[in-house]
This record gives structure tokens, C-alpha cells and sequence, in this order.
């Protein structure tokens, strides 16, 4: 069965510090990843997709198909970086998304 | 540039009682999801329709069902409430396929009592 396993539910991290959040998924076929981020009173936005390895608000997040992992990384996090962040794996042809429980990251000065 | 709107933002209802969840879109996507958010589980998906004129169960569909009145419209109801139905519900929307990911309501704030 697929599934997606964000095992933080909260990381704490001060301004500056790069900041990991892990994600790891389990599906028997190409996987398609995604980043999701909630800020607060805000409704969920994309941030970034394997497919097109960009770096968006300097994160960046690699697929390890060998170690079945997508972890989202920034080198230095910011306060504005504080917000719910989902990992998501599109499960089949009409591009449903199967949702990790999320990580919620704060960055304190 | 609404993208998808959702009605009501809150609602309290209590055991028993019947609502619909309305949400619009209007970026002529094809599909459109249904998903409720509880702490610790992310978001869990309810329902979804692929096309207009198609539904499909999600994950927890139990307790729910949903209508696709048109294109742009998708609405999820509640027969008869229970609190296990306190939740957050987003609605989403996109095109067939579209690795571009999902476009999402603001979400609706639903407590049962």
C-alpha cells in the first residue's frame, strides 16, 4: 500500500540553520512527490515537485528512489519559513495525493 | 482570480444534523478532490471526481457523499453529523494529470457537537 511517512511533527530550528524535514514513502510504482506548505491562516500552496527540480524560496528536495526518500532542505531558515509543511505522493493516473501527517517548523531569532 | 471557493469558512452543527460543503472552482480544471485535515494525519482524502458526471471514494468516505453538479462545482454533505466529523475540509482542484499539483480552497472550520 502506498504511504508517506513525515516522522517530525515539529521542528524547531533558529534563524540561520539550515533545516531538513524528512519525508519517506513506500509505493510499488514512479513515484511523483510534492511539497505542500501551509502558513499560517493561509490555505495549502504548493512548493515544489520532484518532476522539475527547482529550488523555490531556496528549498530543494531530491528523490532517493533507493532510500524511498524526498526530504525537503534549506542551508539557512528564515522566520517567514515558519508554517505546516506536507510531503505528498501522487498515487495514480488522475493524480490523486496521499498526504504525510506533516511537519510543523518553527524558526525562532 | 478566485481559484476554488469554498462556503461556508465555519460551521457548528450538532450531532445528527445535515450540511452541504460548497466549493467552485474556476479554472476550468477537470478534477476535484474533497479532503479533511486532523491533527497528526494530514490530510486524508474523501472523495474525488475525476471528470463532471464521475465520483470515487477516497480513504474515509464513511459518512459522506458528494455530488459533481457541474464543471466547476463539487459539494460534500453530511448526512447526519457525528463529532468524529470535527474536522477541517479542503477542497482542491486540477487539471487531468497535472504535475503543476492541486489548487486549494481556504478550507471550511466544521465542529459537531
Amino acid at each position: 500500500a502506498q504511504r508517506v511517512t513525515q516522522p517530525e511533527k515539529l521542528l524547531s530550528v533558529f534563524k540561520g540553520a539550515p533545516v531538513e524535514l524528512k519525508c519517506n514513502y513506500s509505493y510499488s510504482g514512479s513515484p511523483e512527490l510534492f511539497w505542500y506548505v501551509q502558513y499560517s491562516r493561509q490555505r495549502l500552496q504548493l512548493l515544489l515537485r520532484h518532476i522539475s527540480r527547482e529550488s523555490i524560496k531556496g528549498f530543494t528536495a531530491d528523490l532517493n528512489k533507493g532510500e524511498t526518500s524526498f526530504h525537503l532542505k534549506k542551508p539557512f531558515a528564515q522566520e517567514e519559513d515558519s508554517a505546516m509543511y506536507y510531503c505528498a505522493l501522487a498515487t495514480d493516473s488522475w493524480g490523486k495525493l496521499q498526504f504525510g501527517a506533516g511537519t510543523q517548523v518553527v524558526v525562532t531569532p | 482570480n478566485a481559484g476554488v471557493t469554498q462556503t461556508p469558512k465555519f460551521q457548528v452543527l450538532k450531532t445528527g444534523q445535515s450540511m452541504t460543503l460548497q466549493c467552485a472552482q474556476d479554472m476550468n480544471h477537470n478534477s476535484m478532490y474533497w479532503y479533511r485535515q486532523d491533527p497528526g494525519m494530514g490530510l486524508r482524502l474523501i472523495y474525488y471526481s475525476a471528470s463532471e458526471g464521475t465520483t470515487d471514494k477516497g480513504e474515509v468516505p464513511n459518512g459522506y457523499n458528494v455530488s459533481r453538479l457541474n464543471k466547476r462545482e463539487f459539494s460534500l454533505r453530511l448526512e447526519s453529523a457525528a463529532p468524529s466529523q470535527t474536522s477541517v475540509y479542503f477542497c482542491a482542484s486540477s487539471a487531468d494529470r497535472d504535475l503543476t499539483g492541486y489548487t486549494f480552497g481556504s478550507g471550511t472550520r466544521l465542529t459537531v457537537v
